[in-house]
């Protein structure tokens, strides 16, 4: 199985501007979903894009895959402080495994 | 809420001892996992149980055992670990046919002394 590589490590932004994260991956995947975890806590699904899509948007969330480039991205717009977490990109194989990047530590500042 | 929950929330046990972690899921979903999540490294997989069944076991030392009795609960029992093996765990579940989301729990945070 193979790991998403997130970058960057980690962002601190205003509140207000937006956010990027980026993840990129070596092999072919069935899916690529993005997770969220607030510090100590269990992680929550947020948008899951399939390999033959390009864009998908869930609010405030915009994500794009590029299979040519085998990668990914997360844009977080208008954010809060709230949105204050760790984001992950999961990659999903033809096994229907899903294995974790090392994440992105965003801090919104007020 | 997920409809995943986990017990206990925090755990501190010395090298000798044994202690079980509990997972149960209210979702009806047929596979449950078991994550580590330590200090600066990536979640690592554990165990997968899909209906029951073991699937995955990567390469997990023996001091940890898994246990799937029913598809709506898992444990984790342990044994003789290390202080290495303090970190996070978190249990998920899925529906496997759906190809979809996976539903974690809130984590135990395990310290080993």
């Amino acid at each position: 199985s193979q790991q998403g590589e997130e970058d960057p490590q980690a962002l601190s932004i205003q509140e207000g501007e937006n956010a990027t994260m980026n993840c990129s991956y070596k092999t072919s995947i069935n899916n690529l979903q993005w997770y969220r975890q607030n510090s100590g806590r269990g992680l929550v699904h947020l948008i899951l894009i399939r390999s033959n899509e390009r864009e998908k948007h869930s609010g405030r969330l915009r994500v794009t895959l590029d299979t040519s480039k085998k990668s990914s991205s997360l844009l977080i717009t208008a954010s809060r402080a709230a949105d204050t977490a760790s984001y992950f990109c999961a990659l999903e194989d033809a096994g229907n495994m899903l294995t974790f990047g090392g994440g992105t530590r965003l801090m919104v500042k007020p | 809420e997920t409809g995943v929950t986990q017990t206990p929330r925090h755990l501190v046990m010395g090298m000798t001892n044994k202690k079980s972690l509990k997972c149960e899921q209210h979702l009806g979903h047929n596979a449950m996992y078991w994550y580590k999540q330590s200090a600066k490294k990536p979640l690592e997989l554990m165990f997968v149980y899909n209906f029951k069944e073991q699937t995955e076991n990567n390469s997990v030392p023996s001091r940890f055992s898994p246990e799937c009795p029913n598809s709506s609960h898992l444990f984790l029992h342990l044994h003789t670990l290390q202080p290495e093996d303090s970190a996070l765990y978190l249990c998920a579940s899925s529906q496997v046919e759906e190809q979809e989301t996976q539903y974690f729990g809130p984590g135990t945070r395990l310290l080993v002394l």
